[in-house]
């Protein structure tokens, strides 16, 4: 069956530190693919997509992905953390022919202390 | 910014008992979804509706569920008869077209004791 994985469940860092959030997914065809955050007390809202084109996607709030099909791979990078970072980050794919139907990875938490 | 909404935000049942879970979904969009997650689990898709029918549905989605977009604005999920592993964070979604897109309710937290 189709899934979404995300390697880190749970990740502490330093404000101003770097954060990679790997995500991998097992689907051969095409897929649009997301990522979302969750702030806490808050509604799921996106970050970035990918449909096609440059496999280097930006978002809100500094942060980019990059897809690597070769991988079936699009991690969530952002150079330098916030405290105000602090969420659920949740990876999710919609395949090709799958109407709208989002797969979820099981989501990273992301603590950052000031 | 328009959104999503959904109410109630927690609701408490005793097994066995129908609920119905509503949301507003964003006025212009067409598609219109629920997906729930259960405490420490993934986020899972329950069912997507398109032009005031089931488009597609999870095998979650038993006899139990229904779902109704009774006039213009509400979009409702009925569980019929609750049961313990029914409790969970319910969301709704919805987007304007096909595989964009989607933009997220604050969840329905469904307690069933």
């Amino acid at each position: 069956a189709q899934s979404v994985s995300q390697h880190n469940h749970h990740v502490i860092l330093s404000e101003a530190a770097s954060l990679e959030l790997g995500c991998n997914y097992s689907y051969g065809g095409t897929v649009n693919l997301f990522w979302y955050v969750q702030y806490p007390g808050q509604h799921l809202q996106l970050l970035l997509k990918y449909f096609s084109g440059d496999p280097l996607v930006k978002g809100i709030k500094g942060f980019e992905a990059e897809f690597i099909k070769s991988k079936f791979s699009f991690n969530l990078r952002k150079p330098s953390v916030q405290w105000s970072d602090t969420a659920e980050y949740f990876c999710a794919v919609i395949l090709s022919g799958g109407y709208n139907k989002l797969i979820f990875g099981a989501g990273t938490r992301l603590a950052v202390h000031p | 910014e328009p959104e999503v909404t959904q109410t109630p935000s927690h609701q408490v049942t005793q097994m066995g008992q129908e609920v119905i879970l509503r949301c507003v979904p964003i006025s212009n969009h067409l598609y219109f979804y629920w997906y729930r997650q259960i405490l420490g689990q993934k986020v899972e898709f329950l069912v997507s509706f398109y032009n005031n029918e089931i488009s597609e549905k999870s095998e979650i989605f038993d006899d139990q569920f229904s779902v109704e977009r009774p006039d213009g604005s509400n979009f409702t999920l009925k569980i019929r008869s609750t049961k313990l592993e029914d409790s969970a964070m319910y969301f709704c979604a919805s987007s304007p077209g096909l595989a964009g897109e989607q933009f997220f309710g604050p969840g329905t937290r469904l307690t069933v004791l």
